[in-house]
């Protein structure tokens, strides 16, 4: 059964760091999404992305945050200069144009020291 | 925006047992998914039900949209059952989640 793939399972990054987090959607999804889960809080939608652009994203996702889908299968999210505040769970998400299940990847986790 | 209320916040159950979560929600949605988060922080699809009933092995749902509710069903528990439980809605694709019930099933 097509899954959708997330790596790293965990990446521990320094205050100030660049990190992406990578997810491999469903081949034959065109929607996308990132969720983030605080330790111990709800998961919150981050940012959707459709034909190659941000379709709709919260108010978490500031000027820190970017997602891009540089080939035919990555989608990535960015966050420019962490804190410790980043660190949670992160969950990558595909949908088909055909209906409205997403598809949840493990998640990767993201440890700021 | 649509809320999404879940209880029990807390369950402890011995082996074997049934349970029944519940998730609660504010409006009218197109998607309803359960999942299960296990205790390493992976989420695992259960079951996407925006309507109806489905069962899969030990595990069914039935959410009833024109009352706004959902329930999930365990039956005869096992330790690996442990974990948080959530259920997600959405209306408009961006899903909105619930707090969670917390399952702990003791040997």
């Amino acid at each position: 059964e097509p899954e959708v793939t997330q790596t790293p399972s965990h990446q521990v990054t320094q205050m100030g760091q660049e990190v992406i987090l990578r997810c491999v959607p469903i081949s034959n999804h065109l929607y996308f999404y990132w969720y983030r889960q605080i330790l111990g809080q709800k998961v919150e939608f981050l940012v959707s992305f459709y034909n190659n652009e941000i379709s709709e994203k919260s108010e978490i996702f500031d000027d820190q945050f970017s997602v891009e889908r540089p080939d035919g299968s990555n989608f990535t999210l960015k966050i420019r200069s962490t804190k410790l505040e980043d660190s949670a769970m992160y969950f990558c998400a595909s949908r088909s144009d055909r209906g409205t299940e997403a598809f949840f990847g493990q998640g990767t986790r993201l440890t700021v020291v | 925006g649509i809320q999404v209320e879940q209880s029990p916040p807390d369950l402890i159950l011995q082996e074997g047992a049934n349970s029944t979560l519940r998730c609660n929600f504010s409006d009218s949605v197109n998607n309803l998914q359960w999942f299960h988060q296990n205790p390493w922080g992976q989420l695992i699809n259960l079951f996407y039900i925006p309507s109806g009933t489905k069962q899969n092995g030990r595990l069914s749902a039935t959410t009833v949209a024109t009352e706004r509710y959902s329930l999930l069903y365990i039956s005869s528990s096992q330790t690996t059952d442990s974990g948080v439980y959530f259920c997600a809605v959405a209306l408009n694709y961006q899903l909105i989640w619930g707090a969670g019930t917390k399952l702990i099933i003791k040997p």
